[in-house]
């Protein structure tokens, strides 16, 4: 059974601020995902990762970055925390698919509810 | 450019209905479609998907259905119960791409 983890549930964070959000998964996935997710948005992709210390900008990457250090772990930084990252933010994870074949599907962790004040 | 969308951002169903939520898509190169469910403060988790060379995929309660001339899929729930309320998305995919493409979420409540 698939399990992502993220560092945190909840987080409150000051303008201004680094900010590290922390993903572990323990499938010996490939490919690990950065989203967040806004009401009447859907979820956007902020940063894609496809093997160690390799990483593609999604569609929203201003103001973050990320790094991967080992295969199992994903971490999203912001950098200098603003109030328009205020979010809920999920990180995922993937075997990676190929030709005719590979499953598409992507396992959520249970998300981070960052607040900027 | 929102390659697949979700026109509706909620949907109110009574229990013991069918619930139907759907999904237009622009990009022609999709070879796959998934669908996810959301609860509240949780990660979204697989539902059901379908390839583009089927019009059909049925699982229990959950078939959705895939018209390619369209663009078009849509998800049925038969019958709809309390613990389908959640947040629904679908989500495009290209064969050999590793990104899935997400729609905006349709809220779907069904009322006791």
């Amino acid at each position: 059974d698939v399990k992502v983890t993220q560092s945190s549930r909840y987080l409150v964070k000051r303008t201004g601020e680094k900010v590290f959000l922390e993903c572990v998964q323990d499938m010996d996935h490939e490919n690990m995902f950065w989203y967040r997710q806004d009401p009447g948005l859907g979820l956007r992709l902020i940063y894609f990762s496809y093997d160690v210390k390799m990483k593609e900008k999604g569609d929203i990457p201003e103001g973050y970055s990320v790094s991967r250090e080992k295969k199992e772990r994903f971490s999203l930084i912001l950098e200098s925390a603003s109030t328009n990252q205020t979010s809920m933010y999920l990180c995922a994870s993937s075997l990676p698919t190929s030709g005719m074949t590979g499953t598409y599907e992507q396992y959520f962790g249970p998300g981070t509810r960052l607040t900027v004040t | 450019d929102q390659q697949v969308k979700q026109n509706s951002p909620s949907l109110s169903v009574q229990e013991g209905r069918i619930s139907i939520l759907n999904c237009d898509y622009t990009n022609s190169m999709f070879d796959y479609f998934l669908w996810y469910k959301k609860y509240p403060a949780e990660g979204p988790t697989f539902l059901i998907s379908i390839s583009s060379i089927k019009d059909k995929n049925e699982d229990g309660r959950f078939t959705v259905f895939l018209n390619k001339s369209a663009k078009h899929l849509s998800l049925h729930i038969v019958p709809s119960q309390p613990g389908d309320s959640a947040v629904y998305f679908c989500a495009g995919i290209r064969r050999g791409a590793q990104k899935l493409v997400f729609g905006q979420g349709t809220r779907l409540t069904i009322n006791p």
